[in-house]
């Protein structure tokens, strides 16, 4: 029972472009979520967040919006550089679970010049 | 600050070998835990740890165990190494619980079961 989907694998942009990542995810418990980046033979860093009670939070360019009624969250990335190409993995935590996190399966992103 | 550090960076075991996967972390966080990724998947946990001398199970926890005597260190072990477990293991510290607080992560241990 996958709790939070990434549905697309991967996703190809042109440099200066906006990226846009997309999760799903089916338990109404989750009140935060977050994104980490992360390259490879390394461990995944934090990159955003975004609690239940707010629809949209920004980073420089990085923007979370969440929809709680569609359990949609979304992250922009504008405008796109080619240091972004990395894995982005969405993940979703309730609180009073020790900060327990659920993990999505991740989006390969690529910024082409 | 070193954050969190693991070791080893990759090792090959043979089936129904044991070895210890360390954890430390110089932030004086109280909770850490362990996850394995796989290809193509995301991070399923494995076991977690809210304070010294507590530990719980978490998602996967078959094929492990893990102790937890300082704040600092949070080492996972495998008691018979089996090639389901080949993986990449990642720990990681939290500060506080349930406010949305980051998780900080380690490199990885990448291990191959042959």
């Amino acid at each position: 029972d996958q709790q939070v989907k990434q549905n697309s694998p991967s996703l190809s942009v042109q440099e200066g472009r906006i990226s846009i990542l997309n999760c799903d995810y089916t338990n109404s418990m989750f009140d935060y979520f977050l994104w980490y980046k992360k390259y490879p033979a390394e461990g995944p860093t934090f990159l955003i967040s975004i609690s239940s009670i707010k629809d949209k939070n920004e980073d420089g360019r990085f923007t979370v919006f969440l929809n709680k009624s569609a359990k949609h969250l979304s992250l922009h990335i504008v405008p796109s550089q080619p240091g972004d190409s990395a894995v982005y993995f969405c993940a979703a935590g309730y609180t009073g679970t020790a900060s327990k996190l659920t993990f999505g399966t991740g989006t390969r992103l690529q910024v082409t010049l | 600050n070193a954050g969190v550090t693991q070791t080893p960076k990759f090792r090959i075991l043979k089936i129904g070998q044991s070895m210890t996967l360390q954890c430390a972390q110089d932030m004086n966080h109280n909770y850490m835990y362990w996850y394995r990724q796989d290809p193509g998947m995301g991070l399923k946990l494995i076991y977690y740890s809210v304070g010294a001398g507590i530990t719980d199970k978490g998602e996967v926890p078959n094929g492990y165990n893990v102790s937890r005597s300082t704040t600092e260190d949070f080492p996972l072990r495998l008691e018979l190494a089996a090639p389901s477990q080949t993986s990449v293991y990642f720990c990681a510290s939290s500060y506080k619980p349930g406010s949305g607080e980051t998780q900080y992560f380690g490199p990885g241990t990448r291990l191959l079961v042959l």
